[in-house]
């Protein structure tokens, strides 16, 4: 079946514009997970959905970052005001339940690059 | 948050088993241990997980330490394709905000 999609699968932009990610989960899912991976860095926690209920905002890295997930399903990511140090490997992950049961899913990922 | 440790990187060759080692001292009775690896130029996939027995499924096995402080990813005849990062974490069983905390892995390096 159809896996996490993520669009665009490459970025380019230059400093100060905003950006949108967009992230497709897995059919059903209720969990949605936004990470970011720095070059040969590990993944770094962003946010996290989980049906209707308010997402966990706190790895969000300043507040130019903003999260959203419309009907449960798709989801965007915006950066306004991109900045050099916001390139990075951008990864969405879905997961049936969110519970410890419940493997995650990974698209993936959008590769920002700021210039 | 519950940490784990993994040495940076391995090697191992092709067709030989491989035991990928985690440490998770600080564990808690219900934190379940989770294994991803990644891939080149591809989002982390999920191998397997488990409580306090070992797990086996088609693509590795789990070995748990009685005590649970650390756990052994096994790749039973590693291939070219199993080159990736592969990660050790730990995911609460009740856990509101369920922040899944990613380390920087263990990089498997396979020779032919």
């Amino acid at each position: 079946g159809a896996g996490v999609s993520q669009s665009p699968s490459n970025k380019v932009t230059e400093k100060g514009k905003d950006v949108e990610l967009r992230c497709d989960p897995i059919s059903g899912h209720t969990a949605l997970y936004w990470y970011r991976q720095s070059l040969g860095q590990g993944l770094e926690f962003l946010i996290y959905f989980q049906g209707n209920s308010a997402p966990d905002k706190s790895g969000l890295p300043s507040d130019r970052f903003s999260a959203e997930r419309t009907g449960g399903s798709v989801s965007t990511l915006t950066i306004q005001r991109t900045q050099q140090e916001d390139s990075a490997v951008y990864l969405c992950a879905s997961s049936l339940t969110g519970g410890v049961n419940s493997p995650l899913h990974f698209g993936n990922g959008t590769r920002l690059t700021v210039t | 948050d519950a940490k784990t440790t993994q040495p940076n990187s391995m090697e191992s060759n092709e067709e030989e088993p491989v035991h990928l080692p985690c440490n998770h001292s600080t564990i808690s009775g219900t934190d379940y241990i989770h294994w991803y690896r990644q891939l080149p130029s591809q989002g982390p996939e999920y191998v397997i997980h488990g409580l306090t027995s070992n797990v086996n499924n088609r693509m590795a096995s789990l070995a748990i330490a009685e005590d649970r402080k650390s756990s052994t990813l096994i790749l039973h005849r590693a291939t070219l394709r199993d080159a990736a990062v592969y990660y050790c974490i730990l995911r609460p069983l009740m856990n509101r905000d369920d922040k899944i905390i990613f380390g920087k892995g263990t990089r498997l390096h396979i020779l032919p």
